[in-house]
């Protein structure tokens, strides 16, 4: 079984510019997740689906971050513009049902390093 | 807030050595805990998990017993080898049902021969 595919795995950019990251989660998984990882740091959440539906995106920075997965399944996050602090790895994940008991596997992708010069 | 505090690393161990790596969670609830991996170059892969207290985790030699008396969640193997090279992370769910993982910092392991 494919796991999480991620696209592309480094992207390298000038400040201001835009950028869009794709993850195509685990077939049959209805909860899609995106975290970002600084260096040295773990995993926060950006961002979770349930199918179409974006259920937490309080941590999303929404004035240049945006995010879609349109017919919950593959999504797209997009930074525009970037900044020099937007360099870090960006993470998808998917479990199958996030509403679950809480005790939903998580299972991620390897991510895209973006470095914005 | 929901929060996990591991060891900081790095740790740098002798292959065949016994492995303790320290994570406690805050107490609000009974959340599911978790231990992710990360080799160099890979993405995160969920290495053992428990969902209630007591119960135990295990996977590729690695344990981890979900204490709650304590608060804690330690990643233990008794016999490292130098392929256990790797990033070690400890997770907690977050409350509230919003079924975000909440991780630690990670702890950087380097096994030597």
């Amino acid at each position: 079984e494919a796991g999480v595919v991620q696209s592309p795995r480094y992207k390298i950019i000038e400040k201001k510019q835009p950028v869009a990251f794709w993850c195509n989660p685990i077939s049959g998984h209805n909860t899609l997740y995106w975290y970002l990882q600084n260096l040295g740091q773990g995993p926060e959440l950006l961002i979770r689906y349930e199918n179409e539906e974006a259920v937490d995106d309080s941590q999303l920075p929404k004035d240049r971050f945006s995010a879609e997965r349109l017919k919950g399944v593959d999504s797209t996050l997009k930074i525009q513009p970037a900044e020099l602090g937007d360099s870090a790895v960006y993470l998808c994940a998917s479990s199958l049902n996030g509403r679950a008991v809480g005790t939903d596997t998580q299972y991620f992708g390897p991510g895209t390093r973006l470095t914005v010069l | 807030g929901d929060s996990v505090t591991q060891m900081e690393g790095p740790v740098t161990l002798s292959e065949e050595a016994f492995l303790t790596i320290n994570c406690t969670y805050t107490a609000t609830g009974y959340p599911s805990l978790f231990w992710y991996v990360q080799y160099p170059g890979e993405g995160l892969q969920l290495l053992l998990k428990a969902t209630k207290a007591d119960d135990k985790g295990s996977n590729k030699g690695f344990e981890a017993t979900y204490r709650k008396e304590t608060t804690s969640f330690h990643l233990e193997k008794g016999s490292v080898q130098v392929s256990d090279s790797a990033v070690y992370f400890c997770a907690r769910l977050s409350q509230g049902g919003s079924e975000k993982l909440v991780f630690g910092k990670g702890t950087k392991l380097t096994v030597n021969p």
